[in-house]
């Protein structure tokens, strides 16, 4: 039962232009939201958050999305830049139990120079 | 990622044998988990322990794998008698309290475990 879904495995963009990778949840119970980055043979990196009472979280080049009805989430990346090739993974927990994150499988974003 | 150290990186176990893997937290940091990533998949919990106790083990097999966080040392994740299906990477991360939301756990790089 994945209850976090990342449904596009990779993404390619051009340097500079917008990257927007999304996340769909199934668990009405989720309250928190994270955005995780990782390059290969290292540990995750956590990039973003966002609280189910915000729609929208900025932190620089990144903005995540929050859309409660629709059990969706985006990480907007603008502008792009090469170092930005990851994988990203979207994880969600339950208020209070931060330590039980649900990761999402991931997506590998490929930055084009 | 800088301060919580796992080792080994890679590890390499044949069917039937025990992996034991490490982690120490960062400093001043009393709380470790444990995730799992398979193949093709994304991290999944394990288990999360405080200095000697198991706090929440439910992500955790039922057999053959146990964890602990002794007063002295590090974190150690026991696989007894490995299976091939067991081959994947073992992320550990550490808190200084039971982590708010996940943005206060720092992730290390990993124990990489094949099991041929």
């Amino acid at each position: 039962d994945q209850q976090v879904k990342q449904n596009s495995p990779s993404l390619s963009v051009q340097e500079g232009r917008i990257s927007i990778l999304n996340c769909d949840y199934t668990n009405s119970m989720f309250d928190y939201f994270l955005w995780y980055k990782k390059y290969p043979a290292e540990g995750p990196t956590f990039l973003i958050s966002i609280s189910s009472i915000k729609d929208k979280n900025e932190d620089g080049r990144f903005t995540v999305f929050l859309n409660k009805s629709a059990k969706h989430l985006s990480l907007h990346i603008v502008p792009s830049q090469p170092g930005d090739s990851a994988v990203y993974f979207c994880a969600a927990s339950v208020a209070l139990r931060g330590e039980k994150l649900t990761f999402g499988t991931g997506t590998r974003l490929t930055i084009i120079p | 990622n800088a301060g919580v150290m796992q080792n080994p990186r890679h590890l390499v176990r044949r069917r039937g044998q025990e992996a034991r893997l490490r982690c120490s937290p960062m400093k001043g940091h009393s709380h470790v988990y444990w995730y799992r990533q398979l193949p093709e998949e994304g991290l999944k919990f394990m288990v999360y322990l405080q200095k000697e106790n198991i706090i929440d083990e439910s992500g955790m097999p039922k057999e053959r794998f146990s964890a602990e966080f002794p007063k002295e040392g590090p974190s150690i994740l026991r696989i007894q008698q490995v299976v091939r299906g067991d081959s994947a990477a073992y992320f550990c991360a550490s808190s200084t309290y039971p982590a708010e939301a996940g943005n206060t756990i720092y992730f290390g790089e990993g124990s990489w475990l094949t099991v041929v």
